[in-house]
């Protein structure tokens, strides 16, 4: 079993609709980061949390330290988000684990 | 502020053959890390460097190698090219803070191709 796990896969949605991805991870962490990246592989961080939530623009990043669990949700969803986002956990060694990434793809 | 930047862009080689990619950390961050990411994969971590020296190491064979030179750029070194080393490589850069988790910034990456 991965140590950091994300779901959907892959998701689709219409422009306009909410986004949720989410990402379980399983080891002891002292941040986590969300990450985006497009098409050509350069990778942008999104954000670096370690608790409660953080909310940037449209962006919204919430974790769960004792459920060892994040989301990431998008409002008003538009094209120019479909990107590959990934989740990754920084564990006590200093260490990142990168999740499989989840490919969101917004239909105009 | 450049940011992180990585070269080249694209590299093709030969099985066999050895490559060098070369990075340079965001102004401020002394701390350079390496990963190596597959088709469809998420990123997997080769190694870090802090001060010239490799700090951590993840689960790659010695034909990865690296180096930190004195103005914190970096490079790594893959010996005897398989045609599954054909990757994104990515370095990302951050600054070296004692206690506290550090948010790391990635280059664009270089992509290999190995025939």
């Amino acid at each position: 079993k991965n140590e950091v796990e994300q779901s959907p896969q892959n998701l689709t949605a219409q422009e306009g609709e909410f986004i949720t991805i989410n990402c379980s991870y399983s080891v002891g962490i002292s941040a986590l980061h969300w990450l985006q990246q497009h098409p050509g592989g350069g990778i942008v961080s999104l954000f670096m949390l370690s608790s409660g939530k953080k909310k940037h623009g449209r962006l919204i990043a919430t974790i769960n330290i004792q459920e060892k669990h994040s989301s990431l949700h998008i409002t008003a969803s538009h094209p120019r988000d479909s990107a590959v986002y990934i989740c990754a956990v920084i564990n006590r060694d200093d260490k990142i684990i990168f999740g499989k990434g989840t490919r969101l793809h917004i239909l105009p | 502020d450049a940011g992180v930047t990585q070269s080249p862009t694209h590299l093709i080689k030969t099985r066999g053959q050895q490559v060098t990619l070369r990075c340079s950390p965001k102004s401020g961050h002394d701390t350079v890390s390496w990963y190596q990411q597959a088709l469809g994969q998420g990123p997997q971590f080769i190694f870090q460097y802090y001060e010239e020296e490799e700090r951590q190491r993840g689960n790659f064979p010695d034909r990865f190698s690296g180096h930190q030179f004195p103005n914190y750029s970096s490079e790594l070194n893959v010996n005897a090219l398989l045609l599954g080393d054909s990757a994104l490589y990515l370095c990302a850069s951050s600054p070296a803070r004692e206690g506290r988790p550090n948010e790391q910034f990635f280059g664009p990456g270089t992509r290999l191709t190995v025939l």
